[in-house]
């Protein structure tokens, strides 16, 4: 019964690399959402897509790029990933009329960058 | 700016008794309030909502009450169960979701 998967449970990687974060909804929601959580600072918003092919920027969108070709499937890229981006990545969806219910999130992915 | 805020960053209750978690917001034109739940290495799942235009919202042990003149809304846990030890996230839904730091509440048996 797993509505958004995300990729990987933990990742390393060295800095400078380029890290993907892949992450797939089978609900057919039209909005896809990616966040990092850190302690003290809640979620935050890093891009959001409501609609393939299309991406807005969060709060905290730099250092980030995403990609959304298909409905389904929404990217996190890290293009050269570094040690302040150590986090933890939640990746979320939501129909249309999502104000009341809220958002399914994923299991997240824990990143540490070394 | 619109703002959420949680200012307890934890609590700590004992089994059976009553978990208030707090929560402040400043913006007057939110849909709906809505609350989630955090375990460790797990993403957030939706706990409890609240429509603007009510000021009470009750599912079995979860109640969150909406104090629309102080900007100020709290979740009851009651009775509160080892299993509630979580992070708690307020979070305020309007265009977006705008969301609190946290709450980690522990239950202490």
């Amino acid at each position: 019964d797993v509505k958004v998967t995300q990729s990987s449970r933990y990742l390393v990687k060295r800095t400078g690399e380029k890290v993907f974060l892949e992450c797939v909804q089978d609900m057919d929601h039209e909005n896809m959402f990616w966040y990092r959580q850190d302690p003290g600072l809640g979620l935050r918003l890093i891009y959001f897509s409501y609609d393939v092919k299309m991406k807005e920027k969060g709060d905290i969108p730099e250092g980030y790029s995403v990609s959304r070709e298909k409905k389904e499937r929404f990217s996190l890229i890290l293009e050269s990933a570094s040690t302040n981006q150590t986090s933890m990545y939640l990746c979320a969806s939501s129909s249309g009329g999502a104000r009341r219910d809220g958002y399914t999130f994923g299991s997240g992915t824990r990143l540490t960058v070394v | 700016d619109q703002q959420v805020k949680q200012n307890s960053p934890s609590l700590s209750v004992q089994e059976g008794r009553i978990s208030i978690l707090n929560c402040d917001y400043t913006n007057s034109m939110f849909d709906y309030f809505l609350w989630y739940k955090k375990y460790p290495a797990e993403g957030p799942t939706f706990l409890i909502s609240i429509s603007s235009i009510k000021d009470k919202n009750e599912d079995g042990r979860f109640t969150v009450f909406l104090n629309k003149s102080a900007k100020h809304l709290s979740l009851h846990i009651v009775p509160s169960q080892p299993g509630d030890s979580a992070v708690y996230f307020c979070a305020d839904s309007n265009y977006q979701l705008i969301w609190g730091a946290g709450t980690k509440l522990i239950i202490k048996p």
